[in-house]
C-alpha cells in the first residue's frame, strides 16, 4: 500500500484563484482528516469525516474553504478564492476503527503558495 | 474545548544526555494522548500512545492526570532523534488537537 496519497505535492497560485487539493486515504480506512500546518499556528485540524460524512468542520477558517468526500477513496479540500494567508502545508490523514483510539496515517502534504 | 500546549518550540541537547519534551493538555473528558514525530523529509507518524504504555525507540511518556501532562522522555538522546515532535489529544468524538510542536536537535 502506498499509504495516503495527496496531490498535487506543490501548488503555486495567484490570489483570487481557486485551489483544489486532493486526497486518497488508505484502502479500508473509514476516517479522514484535513490539517493545515504553518509556522505560526502549528498543525490545525480543519475538518474530519467518518464513513464519508463530515463530523466536525469547526476548524475550517472561513467560507472560502470547503471539503467533500464523495466516496470512501477520495476527498477534496477547496479554497475559493485563495489569499496569501492561505499559504501553508496541507496534510490529509486517515485512520480505521474507533476514532479516538486509532493511529492516523498522514500523507506527504501539499505545499500551497498563494502569491 | 480541548487544548494542547507544548511550551518549547526548540530544544537542543547533546548526544547521550537525557531529554524531556513537555506537553500539557486541557480536556474535560477522558483524553487519548499521543506523540507524533516528523523526521526530516518524512511523513508525520505515530511515535507512541498513552493507552499502550509502551516504549518506542527508547522514548516513554506517562499520563499524569493530576498535572494534566504527557511529557515525552528519553534517558539518552541519539542524533537520529532529531526531529519535530507533536503531542496530540483525541476526544471521545474523534476530534484531534495537536500542539504547536517542538523541534528537537541532538548535537554530536
Amino acid at each position: 500500500d502506498a499509504g495516503v496519497i495527496q496531490s498535487p505535492r506543490h501548488e503555486v497560485t495567484e490570489m483570487g484563484q481557486e485551489v483544489t487539493l486532493r486526497c486518497k486515504p488508505i484502502s479500508g480506512h473509514n476516517s479522514l482528516f484535513w490539517y493545515r500546518q504553518t509556522m505560526m499556528r502549528g498543525l490545525e485540524l480543519l475538518i474530519y469525516f467518518n464513513n464519508n460524512v463530515p463530523i466536525d468542520d469547526s476548524g475550517m477558517p472561513e467560507d472560502r474553504f470547503s471539503a467533500k468526500m464523495p466516496n470512501a477513496s477520495f476527498s477534496t479540500l477547496k479554497i475559493q478564492p485563495s489569499e496569501p494567508r492561505d499559504s501553508a502545508v496541507y496534510f490529509c490523514a486517515s485512520s480505521s476503527g474507533q476514532l479516538s483510539y486509532n493511529e492516523q496515517f498522514f500523507g506527504p502534504g501539499t505545499r500551497l503558495t498563494v502569491l | 474545548a480541548q487544548r494542547v500546549t507544548q511550551p518549547e518550540k526548540l530544544l537542543s541537547v547533546f548526544k547521550g544526555a537525557p531529554v524531556e519534551l513537555k506537553c500539557n493538555y486541557s480536556y474535560s473528558g477522558s483524553p487519548e494522548l499521543f506523540w507524533y514525530v516528523q523526521y526530516s523529509r518524512q511523513r508525520l507518524q505515530l511515535l507512541l500512545r498513552h493507552i499502550s504504555r509502551e516504549s518506542i525507540k527508547g522514548f516513554t511518556a506517562d499520563l499524569n492526570k493530576g498535572e494534566t501532562s504527557f511529557h515525552l522522555k528519553k534517558p539518552f538522546a541519539q542524533e537520529e532523534d532529531s526531529a519535530m515532535y507533536y503531542c496530540a489529544l483525541f476526544s471521545n468524538a474523534g476530534k484531534s488537537t495537536f500542539g504547536d510542536g517542538t523541534t528537537l536537535t541532538v548535537k554530536p
